[in-house]
């Protein structure tokens, strides 16, 4: 009954390739969030969703392409690693009323390390 | 900068004493959320104040929040080494997610 969940936990792999991160969640929110923190612990959105929506695109290079086939999942697909994006990212999700970003809810977050 | 800083960034108490942990930010809010993290884990919420607001109470944990200044303060009473964690303000300025300041880690030695 995890109500945020992401695959993989850990993902080691090497520079230039292309690799996925899988998130879903179970409490019927709208909205859906991709961040991304770094060594010094500095959270940092990249996108977020609201019903299938891109609704936040931070300037997040194009080699990250979010896709939401429905407002329960938001995958994160990286092209061409590089060893900067070795970080630790979190999905996250919040049911937001009126406008406003109400609690999030976390995944346990998938560690990719770029070699 | 970023939208939310904490301060001290690193606290090392005794269990049993309180610890308190700051945060500043720069534009105007919605609301103010406190999240802790656990070592290699997710964020969890612990309690969200909202603009209008100048105190919450949850359990050991009370959050106030004063929008002159820009500062909201998170105390933890009476604390335990299971408190031990990274603690984090999130601000909600109506841009449809949150900022998230860099945290203060906080050691509570048994």
């Amino acid at each position: 009954d995890t109500a945020v969940s992401q695959t993989p936990k850990y993902l080691v792999t090497q520079m230039g390739n292309d690799k996925s991160i899988k998130c879903e969640q179970n409490l019927g929110h709208d909205t859906m969030y991709w961040y991304k923190q770094d060594s010094k612990k500095f959270l940092k959105i990249m996108f977020s969703y609201n019903n299938k929506e891109l609704i936040i695109n931070e300037t997040v290079p194009n080699r990250f392409s979010p896709k939401s086939p429905d407002k329960a999942h938001l995958n994160l697909h990286i092209n061409s690693l590089e060893l900067g994006d070795s970080a630790v990212y979190f999905c996250a999700s919040s049911q937001d009323r009126g406008g406003g970003t109400d609690t999030q809810y976390f995944g346990p977050g998938t560690r990719l390390t770029v070699l | 900068s970023q939208q939310g800083e904490e301060d001290p960034q690193a606290l090392s108490i005794q269990e049993g004493e309180n610890a308190t942990m700051n945060c500043s930010y720069k534009t105007s809010i919605n609301n103010l959320q406190w999240y802790r993290q656990n070592s290699g884990r997710g964020l969890v919420h612990l309690i969200l104040i909202r603009s209008n607001e100048r105190e919450k109470h949850s359990g050991r944990l009370r959050v106030t929040l004063d929008t002159s200044k820009k500062s909201s303060s998170l105390l933890i009473t009476a604390s335990r080494a299971a408190d031990t964690a990274s603690y984090f303000c999130a601000t909600d300025t109506g841009r449809r997610a949150l900022t998230f300041g860099s945290g203060t880690r906080l050691q509570v030695q048994p």
